[in-house]
């Protein structure tokens, strides 16, 4: 069983149309992230939600918005869509908020989006 | 300042050589984790071995160990007897066990040569 999926994998789309990419976590963990990696490989979080509650956004513009229907799901919904937010979108999840240092990060495949 | 630092974009190294990719970090949290990942060409990634900032002993996992010098703040990975397999990018991760949040270095892209 796959720990963290993410779907769609791959989405080719227009500028200025909407997109959704869906997350799930079957390990039972707290917290949840959105990554997006640039074309230079650059990881760079965009969002943490630790038990549905939203708790990092890292000054993503408004047109990204996660929602986190419980605390297995993450979704990220992306509105006008833009040719600079071509890049690969990481859902990651991890145990408990705090001080645990051995809680690592599980990534799920990524979603390539290309925006044309 | 750059939390993670890898200052290698890329390496070279004979299959069946030992290699050391190296990592940089700056924190003044007194706890605090270091990964490494595994990304290959299909992207996904890999977590490969962690070391938390109070364990003694340096971590090993497999082939792969971590070079844990916490007065430098250097966690520096070891891959012993590289494999055509091992060629990928690695990214180097803390995470501050006060904020949450995980930071990632430019990552190192190490390819094994036959």
């Amino acid at each position: 069983d796959t720990a963290v999926s993410q779907t769609p994998k791959y989405l080719v789309t227009q500028m200025g149309n909407d997109k959704s990419i869906k997350c799930e976590q079957n390990l039972g963990h707290d917290t949840m992230y959105w990554y997006k990696q640039d074309s230079k490989k650059f990881l760079k979080i965009m969002f943490s939600y630790n038990n549905k509650e939203l708790i990092i956004n890292e000054t993503v513009p408004n047109r990204f918005s996660p929602k986190s229907p419980d605390k297995a799901h993450l979704n990220l919904h992306i509105n006008s869509l833009e040719l600079g937010d071509s890049a690969v979108y990481f859902c990651a999840s991890s145990q408990a908020l705090g001080a645990v240092s051995g809680n690592t990060i599980y990534f799920g495949e990524g979603s390539w989006l290309t925006v044309v | 300042a750059q939390k993670i630092t890898q200052t290698q974009p890329g390496m070279f190294v004979q299959e069946k050589e030992a290699v050391t990719l190296d990592c940089t970090y700056d924190t003044s949290d007194p706890s605090y984790g270091l990964f490494w990942y595994k990304q290959p060409s299909s992207g996904e990634m890999i977590f490969l071995i962690y070391q938390g900032s109070y364990d003694q002993q340096n971590a090993t996992e497999g082939r792969y160990s971590l070079n844990f010098q916490k007065a430098r703040k250097s966690a520096n990975l070891v891959i012993s007897a590289s494999q055509l397999g091992d060629s990928a990018m690695y990214f180097c991760a803390m995470r501050e066990d006060n904020f949450n949040k995980f930071y990632f270095g430019s990552g190192t892209k190490l390819n094994v040569k036959p």
